[in-house]
């Protein structure tokens, strides 16, 4: 079955300091992948997301992720971290889908990410 | 302002109380989802719908129910809640142009049932 690893469930981090968040998937065809960012109290935000191309991902806030088949990983990174980065952070996987377009997005459990002033 | 609405934000409700949560999209996105966000389990998809009268199964879709008579609408029911459905909620949308498509997440539905 398809799956999504966070293999961190909390991350602490200095503020300036370089972040990488990890994420593995297991899905047989080529994956489509998403990092979400979820600030206390709110919904959830789209950083990034990966289908095709450029293995290196830009996103918002200044965040970037590459995809590495090889590896299976999906891994955001930011080079200095900003005390409004604290949040949690998801990844997630497209599943199921079909050429009708029917799909489901398979989320991983979440990291949360602390900042240190 | 584009946006995924859900009423209502909060609810304390008992046990078998039927309830309904609404969810509404002014984007005019086919394709419509809802999640539960349990701590350490993450967002597990209840059910989704593709298009008006078209829905499917997520991979909790136990004691929930769903309807899509109108695009812009997807509320989530609960006919006999349990406390086992206390949760976070979160509706979600996107174009169903192709499954990499982004879903935009409502801000959530917090319900306690007792």
């Amino acid at each position: 079955a398809q799956s999504v690893t966070q293999p961190d469930i909390h991350i602490t981090v200095s503020e300036g300091a370089s972040l990488e968040l990890r994420c593995n998937y297991s899905y047989g065809a080529t994956p489509y992948l998403f990092w979400y960012v979820q600030s206390p109290g709110q919904g959830l935000q789209l950083l990034l997301k990966y289908f095709s191309g450029d293995t290196l991902v830009q996103g918002i806030k200044g965040f970037e992720a590459e995809f590495k088949r090889s590896q299976s990983s999906f891994n955001l990174r930011k080079p200095s971290v900003h005390w409004s980065d604290a949040a949690e952070y998801f990844c997630a996987v497209v599943t199921s889908y079909s050429g009708a377009g029917s799909y489901q997005l398979t989320f991983g459990k979440g990291t949360k990410l602390s900042v240190i002033p | 302002e584009a946006q995924v609405t859900q009423n209502p934000r909060y609810l304390i409700t008992v046990t078998g109380k039927k309830l309904t949560v609404t969810c509404s999209q002014n984007m005019n996105h086919e394709y419509m989802s809802w999640y539960r966000q349990d701590p350490g389990l993450g967002l597990r998809q209840i059910y989704y719908s593709m298009n008006v009268e078209v829905t499917d199964k997520g991979d909790v879709p136990e004691g929930y129910k769903v309807s899509r008579k109108e695009k812009r609408n997807f509320p989530l029911i609960l006919e006999s809640p349990s406390p086992n459905q206390t949760s976070l909620y979160f509706c979600a949308s996107s174009f169903l142009a192709g499954s990499g498509e982004t879903q935009y997440f409502g801000p959530g539905t917090r319900l306690l049932v007792l």
